[in-house]
């Protein structure tokens, strides 16, 4: 069964910086593009970030280039994203998704907060 | 981009009815590249449609997609009590792939 637990969530400061990062398993994490979706409270969804198999190709949406970071360690099936210079409306639950098209298999979400 | 919106905001409705809802994109969706997602409070999205019209695995016949071009349709016949939820729509046509603000579906 595939699954996929993202961790690093938590309260930072303006400016500050986070690392999220996803577990997975269930499947063969080198065979997939893996993505980052967040979603603000009580908000739309934002496809922020995807990175392909082998780490070539990577996407960031415009609020978050520069800023974010996507990262992957087949080896360790895990997903990774820094993210720095925490802005208030980066304030979302962060997901880990399999894919960069339609998302079949979502995280259960890592909540980020940005409040001083 | 292709901006992605969606009507109603909200769709009240009893258990036991028809819920249509549209999602209208600025610029044609190429290959019919749509999805459709049902999200619950506290839960991460569910797959619900991709390709415009394709059921994700699991997901009952009740539900269906159509459209093609820029006008989108997911209908759901026969209402469930679980089925009262937020619904989104998404293109992956090419980057930014973007979702539609949402259509929630109360009772």
């Amino acid at each position: 069964q595939v699954q996929l637990v993202e961790s690093g969530g938590g309260l930072v400061k303006p400016g500050g910086s986070l690392r999220l990062s996803c577990s997975a398993s269930g499947f063969t994490l080198s065979d997939f593009y893996m993505s980052w979706i967040r979603q603000a409270p009580g908000k739309g969804l934002e496809w922020v970030s995807y990175i392909s198999s082998g780490s070539a190709d990577t996407y960031y949406a415009d609020s978050v280039k520069g800023r974010f970071t996507i990262s992957r360690d087949n080896a360790k099936n895990s997903l990774d994203l820094q993210i720095n210079s925490l802005r208030v409306d980066d304030t979302a639950v962060y997901y880990c998704v399999r894919g960069h098209s339609y998302v079949y298999w979502w995280g259960q979400g890592a909540l980020v907060t940005v409040s001083s | 981009e292709i901006v992605l919106t969606q009507s109603p905001g909200t769709l009240s409705l009893s258990p036991g009815e028809r819920a249509t809802l549209s999602c209208r994109a600025s610029q044609t969706v190429s290959s019919n590249y749509l999805a459709w997602y049902q999200q619950k409070p506290g839960q991460a999205p569910r797959l619900l449609i991709y390709g415009a019209s394709n059921r994700a695995t699991g997901i009952p016949d009740r539900f269906s997609g159509s459209g093609s071009g820029t006008d989108f349709t997911l209908t759901i016949t026969r209402l469930e009590p679980e089925d009262f939820a937020v619904y989104f729509c998404q293109h992956y046509v090419s980057t930014p792939f973007t979702f539609g603000p949402g259509t929630k579906v109360d009772i």
